[in-house]
């Protein structure tokens, strides 16, 4: 069984660019979240897809944004990127009983 | 807000200790509790999970205990090897939505 695949694992971008990142779940899994990983801030929550619903958004700006599709694959994207956004971004898609798997991470790097 | 806590920062012992693992919550009402494993620059690896109802989780030389009452758990990892060498990290869910609030982890060396 494919566990949560992230792509890309590496991305530069410049100030001011935008990004998408993306995240395929588990086959059967519905929930998907996504995380912020510094070495600052730990982990922190962006937001919940359940079903192409957002049903829970953390502590982050606007430019920060995601969506699900009906195949439950989610992007995530970032506007106007900020040099403190570079961080490691990860996907985690969640059985019925709560038990999360999570990616391997997008590494993103804003110059 | 749900505030966890992961006590010791960093951890290093010889290779064949018992290590011991501590995580600390202030909302008791917790649906379970996940531990999990990080190498440098990789992804969350899935250790156990422990569901409210439960006391312990054990998966061969894992074993986690919680005590909802007291706001804890420990991850047991027995007869240490340089592979176990990571960081660990506990999370526990919302009281009424499934948002992960993380440890700040324990960073584990074990010497050969």
């Amino acid at each position: 069984k494919a566990g949560v695949t992230q792509t890309p694992r590496y991305l530069i971008k410049t100030r001011g660019q935008q990004v998408t990142l993306s995240c395929s779940p588990i086959s059967g899994h519905r929930s998907v979240s996504w995380y912020q990983q510094t070495p600052g801030q730990g982990l922190q929550f962006l937001f919940e897809y359940f079903s192409e619903t957002q049903r829970n958004k953390g502590n982050f700006p606007g430019r920060f944004s995601g969506r699900q599709f009906s195949n439950s694959r989610s992007e995530m994207n970032v506007s106007t990127l900020e040099l403190g956004d570079s961080a490691l971004y990860l996907c985690a898609s969640r059985t019925g009983d709560g038990e999360a798997f999570f990616g391997q991470g997008t590494r993103l790097t804003v110059v | 807000k749900q505030e966890v806590t992961q006590i010791p920062a960093a951890l290093s012992v010889p290779e064949g200790e018992n290590l011991v693992l501590n995580c600390s919550f202030t909302d008791s009402a917790i649906y379970n509790l996940q531990w999990f494993r990080q190498d440098p620059g990789k992804g969350l690896t899935s250790l156990l999970l422990i569901q409210s109802s439960q006391r312990e989780q054990t998966s061969g030389r894992l074993n986690a205990s919680l005590d909802k009452s007291s706001g804890r758990s420990t991850l047991y990892i027995a007869a240490s090897q340089p592979g176990d060498s990571a960081t660990y990290l506990c999370a526990v869910p919302g009281s009424n939505d499934y948002k992960l609030s993380f440890g700040a982890g324990t960073t584990v060396t074990v010497r050969a």
